[in-house]
């Protein structure tokens, strides 16, 4: 299995692009989540979806769209890139709405924003 | 609402020392509490979690960590630290808005040194 895939690795942005952050999981998971890791901060929910269909706004959704077309994809769109969002991205699934917390993450995207 | 702190964003401990690694929550309804492990250049993944029944968790590694209601703690602990062991540590809390959204601390960083 290669569990929760992100990519790009490694992306540079000026200030206004925009550009989005690909995750796939093939474990079969309902819940898909973004976190964005900060320095002293730990991490902080961006957006989550609970299946194909339905996403909601985490803690930081500013500045972030989602969309969850498949129950195998979690897209994150960063719409006019600011260098507050410059930061480590992970995106993270479980094996169901009711779940007990296990988060199987992706290895995470860093992002700099220039 | 509810949030994680950690005591100490930096431990250092040498070889063979014990280990302890402070977590302290607060939550308005029964909590879900985890804790992760972060190796450089890498996602979280899961060392432990306590979410029902007995308060003393094993997990991975040699860690454990023990749910204590009374004080609203999660401490992780190793008896005998390895160098392998350095890595970030963050703890965790869900349950209110669902138990696949995990609340993190900032992270504690453990060194080990010889």
């Amino acid at each position: 299995n290669a569990g929760v895939t992100q990519t790009p690795k490694f992306q540079v942005l000026k200030t206004g692009q925009s550009m989005t952050l690909q995750c796939a999981q093939d474990m079969n998971h309902e819940y898909m989540s973004w976190y964005r890791q900060d320095p002293g901060m730990g991490l902080r929910l961006i957006h989550y979806s609970v299946g194909a269909g339905i996403t909601d706004q985490g803690e930081v959704p500013n500045g972030y769209n989602v969309s969850r077309s498949t129950t195998e994809d979690f897209p994150l769109r960063l719409l006019s890139a600011a260098p507050s969002q410059t930061s480590v991205y992970f995106c993270a699934s479980s094996y169901n709405r009711g779940g007990t917390g296990e988060l199987f993450f992706g290895e995470g995207s860093r992002l700099t924003v220039l | 609402a509810q949030s994680v702190t950690q005591l100490g964003s930096h431990v250092s401990v040498s070889e063979g020392a014990l280990v302890l690694l402070r977590c302290n929550y607060s939550s308005s309804v029964p909590p879900y509490l985890f804790w992760y492990v972060q190796y450089p250049n890498q996602g979280l993944q899961l060392l432990l979690k306590y979410t029902t029944g007995a308060t003393l968790v094993k997990g991975i590694n040699g860690f454990e960590a023990e749910f204590k209601k009374s004080e609203t703690s999660f401490h992780l602990t190793k008896p005998s630290a390895h160098m392998s062991d350095a890595a970030e540590y963050f703890c965790a809390v869900s349950g209110s808005g669902g138990y696949n959204k995990l609340i993190f601390g900032a992270g504690t960083r453990l060194a080990v040194h010889p």
